[in-house]
């Protein structure tokens, strides 16, 4: 199926780093979202870019919503154990509920 | 307030069965999707409903129907499994329609043996 490119596919940082992650698409997205997934668990979502230009914050973590629409990254300050998990990202084109994902970058934190 | 529940948690098939998975949005909400994550993926969009219609229908074969309730609650079926129906199958509700934002539910593992 159609997925997004995501990347890193993983990392391994030490606490208290930063990280960065990115997604890029071969179509344009009007809304670009991050989710975070515990093993077992449903996808949470992070947060939601509506505009392109968008740079939004919630907490230690902050995405953007790329000018050309195409693509979207999520920063991570200051990481701490409980943020370990998968990260995705997911974008929708059009008013449809279809989203796209990514394949998912695991993170894991060393305290 | 409650988020979106699925039932069964986990739930072990065999090759030709048919299975069906429940999904209870959270309050309030009117759209239900599914969709299905192979482990190490990411999810896989099958199907969106939205008062009570299908609004949307990713690429799966006909052995996969749904159907969203009036009290908004939907079953997604799977008939004739096969091995690599096995996955996490995730609902995600959302208020309004289908562009709003979904929230997942915990999701059912299927295993098909």
């Amino acid at each position: 199926g159609q997925q997004l490119n995501q990347s890193p596919q993983s990392m391994f940082i030490q606490e208290g780093e930063d990280v960065s992650m990115n997604c890029t698409s071969s179509s344009i997205f009007n809304t670009w979202l991050w989710y975070k997934q515990d093993p077992g668990e449903g996808p949470v979502l992070l947060i939601a870019l509506y505009k392109a230009g968008e740079l939004t914050s919630n907490g230690r973590l902050t995405a953007q919503f790329g000018i050309t629409r195409k693509d979207s990254f999520l920063n991570i300050s200051a990481s701490i154990p409980s943020d370990v998990g998968i990260y995705f990202c997911a974008g929708r084109a059009g008013n449809t509920g279809k989203l796209i994902f990514g394949q998912g970058t695991t993170l894991q934190v060393k305290p | 307030d409650a988020g979106v529940t699925q039932s069964p948690t986990h739930l072990i098939k065999t090759r030709g069965q048919q299975v069906t998975l429940r999904c209870s949005p959270i309050s309030g909400h009117k759209s239900v999707s599914w969709y299905q994550q192979v482990l190490g993926q990411g999810p896989q969009f099958i199907f969106q409903y939205y008062e009570k219609e299908e609004r949307g229908r990713g690429n799966f074969p006909d052995r996969f129907s749904a159907r969203q309730f009036p009290n908004y609650s939907s079953e997604l079926n799977v008939n004739a499994l096969l091995l690599g129906d096995s996955a996490l199958y995730l609902c995600a509700s959302s208020f309004r329609g289908p562009g709003d934002t979904q929230y997942f539910g915990p999701g059912t593992r299927l295993t098909v043996l």
